[in-house]
């Protein structure tokens, strides 16, 4: 069965702080995986797509890598506008849908 | 470009009364579309896929009768809740397949249901 965890929860840094999230995913044949960020009440917004192990992409400061059985989200000296819920999420080749995990809560301190 | 709208982006309604989402792609033609249902904290489950001009396909413990879905052409999906219940209350985000992104898919801004 396709499943993504999503670690930690919540995440509360300083401004200027890097951290990293994580996300584990089992999935039969991976498509591709997928990074979004998602604001209270909106939407999710999409940040990257990753989709061959050791593959990497980097936004601003944001970059996200990948393996064979997770994927981090590396968030370099955030600020306070960084603050959002990342969601992660995979396809499969067996179908279209996209399996969500629960997110990571970001809070950024000024 | 790629742009789907959803409406409305929140919506009371009584208990035992019927509400209709839409979900629209503007500039593109969207031969599937996914709606999924958020629940505070939690994250997005998808509902069902729908495909233009067929019926939708539902995930498991997603009730047909209750939920139901029509996609009648390449730029609308419809969900409508039927005989809504305050468990009904949830966040709905619509998703279409299309458009020049690349994931190669667009989500809609939500639709905040509360039933009261």
């Amino acid at each position: 069965e396709d499943q993504v965890t999503q670690s930690p929860e919540a995440l509360r840094l300083q401004e200027g702080e890097s951290s990293s999230l994580n996300c584990s995913y089992t999935v039969s044949g991976l498509r591709g995986l997928f990074w979004y960020r998602q604001d209270p009440g909106k939407g999710p917004e999409f940040l990257f797509t990753l989709y061959s192990a050791g593959e990497e992409k980097e936004k601003e400061r944001l970059k996200a890598t990948l393996t064979k059985k997770e994927s981090f989200l590396h968030i370099t000296a955030p600020k306070p506008e960084d603050s959002a819920t990342y969601l992660c999420a995979v396809r499969s080749t067996t179908g279209n849908q996209f399996y969500f995990g629960t997110g990571t809560s970001l809070t950024v301190i000024p | 470009g790629a742009v789907v709208s959803q409406h409305p982006s929140w919506v009371i309604c009584k208990s035992g009364t019927s509400v209709k989402i839409e979900c629209r792609s503007l500039d593109f033609q969207a031969t599937t579309m996914f709606w999924y249902r958020q629940f505070p904290k939690q994250s997005l489950m998808l509902m069902a896929t729908s495909n233009e001009g067929s019926k939708a396909t539902y995930e498991q413990g997603v009730e047909k009768d209750k939920f139901l879905i029509n996609h009648a052409s390449l730029t609308l999906s419809t969900l409508t809740v039927t005989s809504a219940h305050p468990e009904d209350s949830s966040f709905y985000i619509c998703s279409a397949r299309g458009g020049r992104r690349p994931d190669g898919y667009t989500f809609g801004s939500g639709t905040r249901l509360t039933v009261v």
